[in-house]
């Protein structure tokens, strides 16, 4: 149990588009959805956190207007990555938890590996 | 601020035993992670404690001190696909989880 899926798994783009990358809790209510980003050889970086129904929070520095996240239903949440560049090259993990907070376990998704050429 | 050290990397021989060891600086406490990621993949949960003590789950076990601010993940018996990094990672009081670095195991036959 505790699945967690992302699509699609790699993704290469243009400069100026956008991504989509969706995270899908299999077998059971995800009430949060948690999005990262991992940079090589670095720890991961929470970009925000999203509860089903209500807007994302994000952390300090990221870009609300760039990252676009929408947590619709308890079992999907996305990530848009709007006008892309080069540095938003990076692997992009989800988690999902049953729970409200990040008290209760995370179940991460296998990652997306966006290049931006 | 909020700080969680581990060591950057490890060696250790197959059949060995590793500790691995995490001390933490949070504002509060409400629960320390071990996760193990392999290269290119995400992360996957290893342990949590939340009281003083040792935890054990087959090969490996976790042991917490929050008077001390310390954690460790202990491996026995290594397979070389432990090869690996490992990731401490603490709820603060907010019910933040605060990330370390993580710690690169390399195992060597």
């Amino acid at each position: 149990g505790a699945v967690v899926s992302q699509h699609p798994s790699r993704v290469i783009c243009k400069s100026g588009t956008s991504v989509k990358i969706e995270c899908r809790s299999l077998d059971f209510q995800a009430t949060t959805m948690f999005w990262y980003r991992q940079f090589p050889k670095q720890s991961l970086m929470l970009m925000a956190t999203s509860n089903e129904g209500s807007k994302a929070t994000y952390e300090q520095g990221v870009e609300k207007d760039k990252f676009l996240i929408n947590h619709a239903s308890l079992t999907l949440s996305t990530l848009t990555v709007t006008s892309a560049h080069p540095e938003d090259s990076s692997f992009y993990i989800c988690s999902a938890s049953s729970g409200t907070n990040s008290y209760n376990e995370q179940f991460f998704g296998p990652g997306t590996r966006l290049t931006v050429l | 601020g909020q700080n969680i050290d581990q060591p950057t990397e490890m060696t250790a021989t197959e059949g060995a035993i590793v500790q691995i060891n995490c001390t933490y600086q949070t504002s509060g406490f409400n629960g320390l992670f071990w996760y193990q990621q392999h290269a290119g993949e995400a992360p996957t949960f290893l342990s949590y404690n939340v009281l003083d003590g040792l935890e054990e789950k087959g090969r490996f076990s976790s042991f917490l001190s929050r008077s001390k601010g310390y954690s460790y993940l202990l491996l026995k018996e290594l397979q070389m696909k432990d090869s690996a990094s490992y990731l401490c990672a603490v709820t603060d009081s907010n019910y933040q989880l605060i990330w370390g670095a993580g710690t690169k195991l390399i195992i060597k036959p």
